[in-house]
Protein backbone atom coordinates (compact mmCIF):
# COMPACT_ATOMS: atom_id res chain seq x y z
CA UNK A 1 0.00 0.00 0.00
CA UNK A 2 1.15 3.08 -1.00
CA UNK A 3 1.75 5.96 2.19
CA UNK A 4 0.68 8.76 -0.01
CA UNK A 5 -2.52 8.82 -2.14
CA UNK A 6 -3.44 10.95 -4.71
CA UNK A 7 -6.39 10.98 -7.08
CA UNK A 8 -4.34 11.35 -10.78
CA UNK A 9 -7.30 12.63 -12.85
CA UNK A 10 -7.30 13.90 -14.97
CA UNK A 11 -9.20 17.08 -14.11
CA UNK A 12 -10.80 19.59 -16.50
CA UNK A 13 -12.33 22.31 -15.63
CA UNK A 14 -13.58 26.01 -17.02
CA UNK A 15 -12.04 29.67 -16.24
CA UNK A 16 -13.19 30.86 -12.63
CA UNK A 17 -14.30 27.31 -11.24
CA UNK A 18 -13.22 26.14 -7.83
CA UNK A 19 -10.72 23.25 -7.47
CA UNK A 20 -10.28 20.40 -5.05
CA UNK A 21 -7.39 18.33 -5.14
CA UNK A 22 -6.87 15.87 -2.29
CA UNK A 23 -4.69 13.55 -0.95
CA UNK A 24 -4.61 10.75 2.01
CA UNK A 25 -1.65 9.38 3.48
CA UNK A 26 -1.28 6.47 6.38
CA UNK A 27 1.54 6.93 7.99
CA UNK A 28 1.07 9.08 11.35
CA UNK A 29 4.77 10.20 11.54
CA UNK A 30 4.15 12.41 9.00
CA UNK A 31 3.98 15.78 9.97
CA UNK A 32 5.03 18.62 7.24
CA UNK A 33 2.42 18.94 4.34
CA UNK A 34 3.27 20.35 1.35
CA UNK A 35 1.58 21.01 -2.29
CA UNK A 36 4.26 21.39 -5.74
CA UNK A 37 3.01 22.48 -9.09
CA UNK A 38 5.06 21.16 -11.87
CA UNK A 39 4.48 22.37 -15.63
CA UNK A 40 5.02 19.94 -18.39
CA UNK A 41 8.67 19.13 -18.79
CA UNK A 42 10.12 21.52 -16.11
CA UNK A 43 10.46 20.39 -12.02
CA UNK A 44 8.26 21.03 -9.05
CA UNK A 45 7.93 24.12 -7.91
CA UNK A 46 6.49 24.69 -4.36
CA UNK A 47 3.47 25.76 -3.68
CA UNK A 48 2.17 25.75 -0.12
CA UNK A 49 3.46 24.16 3.04
CA UNK A 50 2.11 23.65 6.31
CA UNK A 51 2.90 21.54 9.27
CA UNK A 52 -0.74 21.78 11.66
CA UNK A 53 -3.83 20.84 11.19
CA UNK A 54 -6.65 23.74 9.75
CA UNK A 55 -6.12 26.60 6.82
CA UNK A 56 -3.64 28.19 4.67
CA UNK A 57 -4.12 30.76 2.58
CA UNK A 58 -2.16 32.20 0.18
CA UNK A 59 -4.13 34.33 -2.36
CA UNK A 60 -6.39 32.16 -4.66
CA UNK A 61 -4.82 28.95 -2.93
CA UNK A 62 -5.72 27.14 0.34
CA UNK A 63 -4.23 24.53 1.98
CA UNK A 64 -5.69 22.20 4.17
CA UNK A 65 -4.98 19.72 6.58
CA UNK A 66 -7.02 16.95 8.49
CA UNK A 67 -4.45 15.14 10.56
CA UNK A 68 -7.14 12.71 12.27
CA UNK A 69 -8.19 11.74 8.90
CA UNK A 70 -4.76 11.88 7.57
CA UNK A 71 -6.20 14.32 4.79
CA UNK A 72 -5.30 17.10 3.21
CA UNK A 73 -6.63 19.38 0.57
CA UNK A 74 -5.20 22.06 -2.23
CA UNK A 75 -8.23 24.77 -3.09
CA UNK A 76 -7.86 26.52 -6.10
CA UNK A 77 -10.28 29.93 -6.32
CA UNK A 78 -11.02 31.56 -9.68
CA UNK A 79 -9.02 28.84 -11.68
CA UNK A 80 -6.81 30.92 -14.67
CA UNK A 81 -5.80 28.30 -17.69
CA UNK A 82 -2.34 29.56 -16.63
CA UNK A 83 -2.92 26.86 -13.36
CA UNK A 84 -2.90 24.17 -15.60
CA UNK A 85 -0.18 21.98 -14.71
CA UNK A 86 0.67 18.66 -12.62
CA UNK A 87 0.11 19.18 -8.86
CA UNK A 88 2.15 16.86 -6.34
CA UNK A 89 1.20 16.75 -2.78
CA UNK A 90 4.20 15.86 -0.85
CA UNK A 91 5.10 15.36 2.85
CA UNK A 92 7.79 14.47 5.23
CA UNK A 93 8.60 12.85 8.82
CA UNK A 94 9.47 15.18 11.55
CA UNK A 95 13.37 15.06 11.94
CA UNK A 96 14.06 14.13 8.50
CA UNK A 97 15.25 17.36 6.07
CA UNK A 98 12.69 19.06 4.33
CA UNK A 99 14.00 17.32 0.54
CA UNK A 100 12.63 13.59 1.66
CA UNK A 101 9.90 13.88 0.58
CA UNK A 102 7.22 11.23 0.17
CA UNK A 103 5.06 12.16 -2.93
CA UNK A 104 1.75 11.60 -4.04
CA UNK A 105 1.12 9.98 -7.99
CA UNK A 106 0.06 13.92 -9.14
CA UNK A 107 -2.83 14.82 -10.18
CA UNK A 108 -2.84 16.70 -14.10
CA UNK A 109 -5.82 20.18 -14.09
CA UNK A 110 -6.56 21.58 -17.07
CA UNK A 111 -8.32 25.07 -17.11
CA UNK A 112 -9.98 25.91 -19.95
CA UNK A 113 -10.51 29.24 -20.93
CA UNK B 1 12.99 31.39 -9.60
CA UNK B 2 15.92 28.61 -8.37
CA UNK B 3 19.38 28.54 -9.08
CA UNK B 4 19.36 24.48 -9.65
CA UNK B 5 20.85 23.51 -13.00
CA UNK B 6 20.00 19.52 -14.72
CA UNK B 7 22.23 18.50 -17.74
CA UNK B 8 21.55 17.19 -20.39
CA UNK B 9 17.88 17.79 -20.41
CA UNK B 10 17.29 15.05 -22.83
CA UNK B 11 19.16 12.01 -23.14
CA UNK B 12 19.00 9.18 -25.76
CA UNK B 13 21.87 6.26 -25.25
CA UNK B 14 22.14 2.92 -26.24
CA UNK B 15 22.12 -0.03 -23.57
CA UNK B 16 25.51 -0.80 -22.10
CA UNK B 17 26.37 2.79 -21.96
CA UNK B 18 27.76 4.59 -19.21
CA UNK B 19 25.99 7.70 -18.41
CA UNK B 20 26.53 10.80 -16.01
CA UNK B 21 23.72 12.91 -15.23
CA UNK B 22 24.98 16.68 -13.88
CA UNK B 23 23.30 18.28 -11.36
CA UNK B 24 24.52 22.32 -9.99
CA UNK B 25 22.97 24.29 -7.69
CA UNK B 26 24.67 28.24 -6.47
CA UNK B 27 22.67 28.69 -3.34
CA UNK B 28 25.32 27.01 -1.38
CA UNK B 29 22.66 24.63 -0.02
CA UNK B 30 24.46 21.56 1.85
CA UNK B 31 21.61 18.91 1.16
CA UNK B 32 21.16 17.49 -2.44
CA UNK B 33 18.89 14.86 -3.57
CA UNK B 34 18.12 12.84 -6.94
CA UNK B 35 14.18 11.56 -7.62
CA UNK B 36 13.39 9.21 -10.31
CA UNK B 37 9.81 9.78 -12.22
CA UNK B 38 8.31 7.20 -14.27
CA UNK B 39 5.63 8.71 -16.43
CA UNK B 40 2.37 9.22 -14.43
CA UNK B 41 3.51 8.61 -11.54
CA UNK B 42 5.22 9.46 -8.38
CA UNK B 43 8.74 11.03 -7.30
CA UNK B 44 10.62 8.58 -5.58
CA UNK B 45 13.80 9.75 -3.87
CA UNK B 46 16.85 7.86 -4.85
CA UNK B 47 19.81 9.43 -3.41
CA UNK B 48 20.44 11.73 -1.04
CA UNK B 49 23.81 13.61 0.31
CA UNK B 50 23.73 16.49 3.20
CA UNK B 51 27.46 17.98 2.67
CA UNK B 52 30.39 17.22 1.09
CA UNK B 53 31.58 13.47 1.29
CA UNK B 54 28.06 12.32 2.54
CA UNK B 55 25.55 10.26 0.16
CA UNK B 56 22.97 8.01 1.28
CA UNK B 57 20.36 6.00 -0.78
CA UNK B 58 16.92 6.86 -0.71
CA UNK B 59 13.68 5.14 -0.68
CA UNK B 60 13.80 3.35 -4.18
CA UNK B 61 16.62 0.98 -4.30
CA UNK B 62 18.76 2.25 -7.89
CA UNK B 63 21.64 0.74 -9.57
CA UNK B 64 22.75 4.27 -9.73
CA UNK B 65 25.61 5.68 -7.50
CA UNK B 66 26.26 9.21 -6.76
CA UNK B 67 29.54 11.57 -5.71
CA UNK B 68 29.32 14.95 -3.58
CA UNK B 69 32.95 16.19 -3.85
CA UNK B 70 32.16 19.75 -4.21
CA UNK B 71 28.83 21.42 -2.37
CA UNK B 72 27.19 23.13 -5.67
CA UNK B 73 27.97 19.25 -7.93
CA UNK B 74 25.87 16.50 -7.26
CA UNK B 75 26.46 13.78 -10.59
CA UNK B 76 24.59 11.23 -10.69
CA UNK B 77 26.10 7.59 -12.88
CA UNK B 78 25.17 4.92 -14.38
CA UNK B 79 27.77 2.05 -15.27
CA UNK B 80 25.40 0.41 -17.93
CA UNK B 81 22.25 1.90 -18.88
CA UNK B 82 19.28 -0.37 -19.19
CA UNK B 83 16.18 0.18 -20.69
CA UNK B 84 14.12 -0.28 -17.35
CA UNK B 85 16.67 2.71 -16.56
CA UNK B 86 14.52 5.11 -18.91
CA UNK B 87 12.95 7.35 -16.92
CA UNK B 88 12.93 11.41 -15.76
CA UNK B 89 15.36 12.26 -13.07
CA UNK B 90 14.84 15.50 -10.95
CA UNK B 91 17.81 17.14 -8.82
CA UNK B 92 16.78 19.11 -5.84
CA UNK B 93 18.32 21.11 -2.53
CA UNK B 94 17.39 22.46 0.19
CA UNK B 95 19.72 24.52 2.75
CA UNK B 96 20.53 23.20 6.32
CA UNK B 97 18.37 25.15 8.50
CA UNK B 98 17.19 24.13 12.19
CA UNK B 99 13.54 25.28 13.71
CA UNK B 100 12.34 25.99 10.06
CA UNK B 101 10.75 24.59 7.55
CA UNK B 102 12.67 25.39 4.59
CA UNK B 103 11.74 23.84 0.97
CA UNK B 104 13.24 21.64 -1.75
CA UNK B 105 14.11 23.46 -4.79
CA UNK B 106 14.18 21.21 -7.88
CA UNK B 107 16.04 21.53 -11.22
CA UNK B 108 14.30 20.92 -14.60
CA UNK B 109 15.16 17.56 -15.06
CA UNK B 110 17.08 15.09 -17.20
CA UNK B 111 14.96 12.76 -19.45
CA UNK B 112 16.25 9.35 -19.84
CA UNK B 113 15.81 7.04 -22.64
CA UNK B 114 17.86 3.97 -22.97
CA UNK B 115 17.22 2.11 -26.24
Amino acid sequence: QKEVEQDPGPLSVPEGAIVSLNCTYSNSAFQYFMWYRQYSRKGPELLMYTYSSGNKEDGRFTAQVDKSSKYISLFIRDSQPSDSATYLCAMNKYGTSYGKLTFGQGTILTVHP
Amino acid sequence: EADIYQTPRYLVIGTGKKITLECSQTMGHDKMYWYQQDPGMELHLIHYSYGVNSTEKGDLSSESTVSRIRTEHFPLTLESARPSHTSQYLCASSELASGRVTEAFFGQGTRLTVV
